[in-house]
């Protein structure tokens, strides 16, 4: 079976620091990756998704990016993070269909 | 441009009693509908779909209408149980698309015992 996992669980930074968050999927292969972020009150916003190793395509300008150095691994990085980008971020697969599986998420809190 | 939309924040009903979710959609390239449950700090989950050539799919006390001419569907959760209380996910995704889904900004559901 398929699993997906996000860490750290929860993270507090301070304005202008770096980020990295990272997502993995066992189970499958060449699955489809998204990054998600839910600010509070707000709906699920699609920031980035990947067909494939090294493709990545962006929704939103933002101050965020993102990769996917294997096949399994997506990746979520800031150079410096802003008060905006506290939210809850949530990495998740899908292989073919429309239905998306997701991670259990990272509560960012940007100080 | 807000392509799905849950108009109510929040909907709190008597366990037992019928849950109403609704959810409108803009855009007439989608032909794919999903509804997700998510819990306080824990990732959505896959409830229930619906694909643009039904208009009715049940799953035990989970039941998706869609409305295809008025762009809307509904999610109707018969009983309702505390346990369902959660916020509930509207998501829309167009063939063209693949797997992309534009989800809605979700409806905060209380179940009372």
């Amino acid at each position: 079976s398929q699993t997906i996992h996000q860490w750290p669980a929860t993270l507090v930074q301070p304005v202008g620091s770096p980020l990295s968050l990272e997502c993995t999927v066992e189970g499958t292969s060449n699955p489809n990756l998204y990054w998600y972020r839910q600010a509070a009150g707000r709906g699920l916003q699609l920031l980035f998704y990947s067909v494939g190793i090294g493709q990545i395509s962006s929704e939103v300008p933002q101050n965020l990016s993102a990769s996917r150095p294997q096949d399994r691994q997506f990746i979520l990085s800031s150079k410096k993070l802003l008060l905006s980008d506290s939210g809850f971020y949530l990495c998740a697969w899908s292989f073919g269909g429309d239905e998306q599986f997701f991670g259990p998420g990272t509560r960012l809190t940007v100080l | 441009d807000q392509q799905v939309k849950q108009n109510s924040p929040s909907l709190s009903v008597q366990e037992g009693r019928i849950s109403i979710l609704n959810c409108d959609y803009t855009n007439s390239m989608f032909d794919y509908f999903l509804w997700y449950k998510k819990y306080p700090a824990e990732g959505p989950t896959f409830l229930i779909s619906i694909s643009s050539i039904k208009d009715k799919n049940e799953d035990g006390r989970f039941t998706v209408f869609l409305n295809k001419s008025a762009k809307h569907l509904s999610l109707h959760i018969v009983p309702s149980q505390p346990g369902d209380s959660a916020v509930y996910f509207c998501a829309a995704s167009a063939g063209t698309s693949g797997s992309r889904l534009t989800f809605g900004e979700g409806t905060q559901l209380t179940v009372n015992p």
